[in-house]
């Protein structure tokens, strides 16, 4: 089935790091993926759409200046956390869905990026 | 703006007993309906969807859910759970104009006893 892989899985850094993370899909294409917040004991917040070869498109709220996002190819797309601070610590989580397929195709999520900002 | 709400945040039940979690949206036109599961460590996983046709959806594990459009609702049902169904499930909505982006409901742990 569809695997989509997100690294890393924890980070712990400093205050005033900037973080990346990547998500891939690894056994299909994907023009669109999606980037989510979750916070504890909370649901997922969508806080990007990624599109490839053009610039994300960001939910109300969302620093775009702060969450920086680049899709470069059709199986990556990254998230950086720019002068991450302890508020930015959360679980970040993309997922995916298939390129050209119906638009009705269910997302593939990766397992999440636990970030902790010191 | 759409939004989905699910109706109980905990719920703990025995092994053997019958499990319905609600799931209510708020969204005028056409929607996809989606439930998903996170096993304590894991990713989320599709359980089952409905985008048209009988609404009465038969997912995975033994899972059911069904779509009452008069109600806007997309409830969760299993006859019979086990110790293996604790995990958090998350109800989640796309309407046909956002494309393929999920509106996810709060959630509800669901801790079975053995």
């Amino acid at each position: 089935g569809a695997v989509v892989s997100q690294h890393p899985s924890r980070v712990i850094c400093k205050s005033g790091t900037s973080v990346k993370i990547e998500c891939r899909s690894l056994d299909f294409q994907a023009t669109t993926m999606f980037w989510y917040r979750q916070f504890p004991k909370k649901s997922l917040m969508l806080m990007a759409t990624s599109n490839e070869g053009s610039k994300a498109t960001y939910e109300q709220g969302v620093e775009k200046d702060k969450f920086l996002i680049n899709h470069a190819s059709l199986t990556l797309s990254t998230l950086t956390v720019t002068s991450a601070h302890p508020e930015d610590s959360s679980f970040y989580i993309c997922s995916a869905g298939r390129t050209g397929g119906d638009s009705n195709q269910p997302q593939h999520f990766g397992d999440g990026t636990r970030l902790s900002i010191l | 703006a759409q939004s989905v709400s699910q109706h109980n945040h905990h719920v703990i039940l025995s092994e053997a007993a019958s499990l319905e979690l609600g799931c209510n949206y708020s969204y005028g036109g056409t929607v996809n309906l989606f439930w998903y599961v996170q096993y304590p460590g894991q990713h989320l996983q599709l359980l089952l969807k409905y985008f048209s046709g009988d609404p009465l959806v038969k997912g995975i594990k033994g899972f059911e859910a069904e779509f009452i459009k008069s109600k806007f609702s997309f409830n969760l049902r299993k006859p019979s759970v086990q110790w293996s169904d604790t995990a958090e499930y998350f109800c989640a909505v796309n309407a046909g104009a956002a494309g393929n982006k999920l509106t996810f409901g709060g959630g509800t742990r669901v801790l079975v006893k053995p």
